[in-house]
């Protein structure tokens, strides 16, 4: 029954040590976004792709890529993660905008 | 830009009783607003939104919210709490126009509820 998933919910990393995590969905939504959330703070959108079209937020670091092969899978690379980076990670979908966003459970990161 | 304050960080109620957790606004457009809960070890689950209409809005789980603009407020409340409503609560808006469904979240509010 799982709609959005995420692998590996846990992800331990060192310092600049390029990492990437994973959000595949079976809604077969059009948009798939992409957010960081830091302790105690909001959800922060990075990116999101519409199909193949990708929109970067004007604040995301180069440091953070994102790839979309295909509908159901898109990506989170994080080239060289400082300990800023330290997050949870949450993947959402919606199949279209304006549409509900169907979130994951997301992919903590600790950076060492 | 919109964004999102969520007055209280933390919020304990006994069971059964009443609750309600504030949200306030701020933005130079129209606004959708939604709030989440996420559980838990689990992701984020729409719980209500307010697209446009009447301005109390039913949720799931016995929530609702009602919109005040003048207030610029969309505060959740439940009449009767169960323990299973213990979470994190998270107020968000976007605005209505055309493009990206860019979601601006409150840094949440977190529900105990006491037996």
């Amino acid at each position: 029954d799982a709609m959005v998933i995420q692998n590996p919910r846990y992800q331990v990393t060192q310092f600049g040590k390029p990492v990437t995590l994973s959000c595949s969905q079976t809604l077969n939504h059009n948009v798939m976004y992409w957010y960081q959330q830091k302790s105690s703070q909001a959800p922060k959108l990075l990116f999101h792709y519409y199909d193949k079209d990708f929109n970067n937020e004007a604040d995301t670091p180069d440091n953070f890529q994102s790839r979309r092969p295909n509908t159901s899978f898109c990506f989170l690379d994080i080239r060289s993660p400082g300990l800023g980076d330290a997050a949870m990670y949450l993947c959402a979908t919606s199949r279209d905008f304006r549409d509900e966003q169907f979130f994951g459970p997301g992919t903590r990161l600790t950076v060492l | 830009a919109q964004s999102v304050t969520q007055l209280d960080s933390q919020v304990p109620v006994f069971e059964e009783a009443p609750v309600e957790l504030r949200c306030n606004y701020s933005s130079s457009v129209s606004v959708y607003l939604f709030w989440y809960v996420q559980y838990p070890n689990q992701g984020l689950q729409l719980l209500l939104k307010y697209l446009s209409g009447s301005t109390l809005v039913k949720g799931i789980n016995g929530f609702e919210a009602e919109f005040n603009k003048s207030q610029t407020s969309f505060h959740l409340r439940k009449p009767s709490v169960h323990i299973s409503d213990t979470a994190e609560y998270f107020c968000a808006v976007s605005d209505t126009g055309t493009g990206a469904n860019n979601l601006f979240f409150g840094t949440g509010t977190r529900l105990t509820v006491i037996p």
